[in-house]
């Protein structure tokens, strides 16, 4: 199995400009969840599917961000337009049935930095 | 609000030493407590604890739930300098059309030589 895989490692940008992040879960996980990660406020839960479907996504920071899950096996998040404290690193992970009662799967990231 | 909070936040020690990370949360319809380990990148699964004084042991890595307490501890004995990384602690909130898991800023762990 590949594993969670996500696209770009790593992303250089200038504010103002949209920034789109690409995750492929792993094949028969029906949840997939990103997170994002700072220093100051560790691992944040920005927004999950289940069976493509958002189900929370109380954790977006504002209007900027915006996630889909057009099928099973992609899902995107976007920044648009991106600031320079929206740099972290963003996590896709993905579970069987929930993160609550399952491990989750994690993605390599992306590292996000906007200038 | 739902919170997962760990402690120390950082701490260093040299090879050979035991340590204990510890991780107390406020879930309102928990259902299971997690550790990952953070090298370099993704965080890699340790440990789900969902039964109160069960302990879940591997190697030298062993961990405990106290759901009266609400808090959880990570045991690390004869540390070695592969064991340096950012422990994380996450509890899983599981009710209703909630399914997902909250996780703690991470305990940095640095072992020395």
């Amino acid at each position: 199995d590949a594993g969670v895989i996500q696209s770009p490692r790593h992303e250089v940008t200038e504010m103002g400009q949209e920034v789109t992040l690409r995750c492929k879960p792993i094949s028969g996980h029906d949840y997939l969840f990103w997170y994002r990660q700072t220093m100051m406020r560790g691992l944040e839960l920005l927004i999950y599917f289940n069976n493509n479907v958002p189900i929370d996504d109380s954790g977006m920071p504002e209007d900027r961000f915006s996630a889909k899950m057009p099928n099973a096996s992609f899902s995107t998040l976007k920044i648009q337009p991106s600031e320079p404290r929206d740099s972290a690193v963003y996590f896709c992970a993905s579970s069987k049935t929930g993160g609550a009662g399952e491990k989750l799967f994690f993605g390599s990231g992306t590292q996000l930095s906007v200038l | 609000e739902d919170k997962v909070v760990q402690s120390p936040l950082s701490l260093v020690v040299h090879e050979g030493d035991t340590v204990t990370l510890n991780c107390s949360y406020e879930v309102t319809n928990f259902r299971s407590l997690l550790w990952y380990k953070q090298e370099k990148k993704a965080p890699t699964f340790l440990f789900m604890l969902t039964s109160s004084g069960i302990e879940k042991k591997s190697g030298r890595l062993s961990s405990i739930l106290d759901k009266k307490e609400l808090f959880s501890i990570l045991n690390i004995t004869a540390t070695q300098t592969g064991d340096s990384a950012i422990y994380l602690c996450a509890s899983g909130d599981y009710g209703g059309a909630t399914n997902k898991l909250i996780f703690g800023t991470g305990t940095l762990l640095a072992v020395q030589p």
